[in-house]
C-alpha cells in the first residue's frame, strides 16, 4: 500500500534551517510528483511547492521561492524539503503528499512533521 | 495568485442533515477543483477531484459540482464521522491555493 512517512518533529531557532524528509513506498516513486503543504497552528492549509520525482523540476509558491529547496532521492524513494532563514511564523506542521494525474490531486499524504521555531 | 473563498467558514448541523459547502475562485479554473477533509491532528484526505469525481473509497453521500468559478460540496446525509474541516483547492495553476476551510460541527 502507498505510504509516505515523514521525519520527526524539529525545533529550530530563528534564522536557522530545517530539512524535512518524506519516504515513499508502495508505488513507483518516479512516476509521481510530491507536493509540500504546511499548516500553522489553528490555521488552514498552505501550498508550498511541488517537485517531479521523475525530472526533479520544481515549482514553489512565490512567498517561499527564496527560502525553500525541494529535492528527491530516487535511490531511497525519499523527498526532502529544506526551509531556510526560519522565522517564528514558519512554525507549522509540514506535510508531503503524492501528487497525481491531470488534475494534480494529492491522493496520499504523510503524517506531518511539526516544526517549531523559537528562540 | 488565484484566491479561493469558501462559505460558510463554519457550520452546525445534525446527523442526517443535507449540507452544502460553497467554494468560489477569483478567476475561472475550469474543473481543476479538489475537495479535502481534515480531522483534528490528522493529515487531509482527498474526497473529490476534478470538481465532481469521487476518490476511491469515499462514500457516495459526498458529491461535488460546478465549473469555472463556482463549486459546491454536498453531503447528502451527515454521519457522525463527517464532522471535520473541509478545504477546496484549485489545481489549475501554481500556487495551488486552498480555501480557508469550512468547519463542520455537530449541532
Amino acid at each position: 500500500q502507498v505510504q509516505l512517512v515523514q521525519s520527526g518533529a524539529e525545533v529550530r531557532k530563528p534564522g536557522a534551517s530545517v530539512r524535512v524528509s518524506c519516504r515513499a513506498s508502495g508505488y513507483t516513486f518516479p512516476s509521481y510528483a510530491i507536493s509540500w503543504v504546511r499548516q500553522a497552528p489553528g490555521q488552514g492549509l498552505e501550498w508550498m511547492g511541488w517537485i517531479s520525482a521523475y525530472t526533479a523540476n520544481t515549482k514553489s509558491a512565490q512567498k517561499f521561492q527564496d527560502r525553500v529547496t525541494m529535492t528527491t532521492d530516487t535511490s531511497t524513494t525519499t523527498a526532502y524539503m529544506e526551509l531556510r532563514s526560519l522565522r517564528s511564523d514558519d512554525s507549522a506542521v509540514y506535510y508531503c503528499a503524492r501528487e497525481t494525474g491531470t488534475y494534480h490531486v494529492c491522493d496520499y499524504w504523510g503524517q506531518g512533521t511539526l516544526v517549531t521555531v523559537s528562540s | 495568485d488565484i484566491q479561493m473563498t469558501q462559505s460558510p467558514s463554519s457550520l452546525s448541523a445534525s446527523v442526517g442533515d443535507r449540507v452544502t459547502i460553497t467554494c468560489r475562485a477569483s478567476q475561472s479554473i475550469s474543473s481543476y477543483l479538489n475537495w479535502y477533509q481534515q480531522k483534528p491532528g490528522k493529515a487531509p484526505k482527498l474526497l473529490i477531484f476534478a470538481a465532481y469525481i469521487l476518490q476511491s473509497g469515499v462514500p457516495s453521500r459526498f458529491s461535488g459540482s460546478g465549473s469555472g468559478t463556482d463549486f459546491t460540496l454536498t453531503i447528502s446525509s451527515l454521519q457522525p464521522e463527517d464532522f471535520a474541516t473541509y478545504y477546496c483547492q484549485q489545481s489549475y495553476n501554481s500556487p495551488r491555493t486552498f480555501g480557508q476551510g469550512t468547519k463542520l460541527e455537530i449541532k
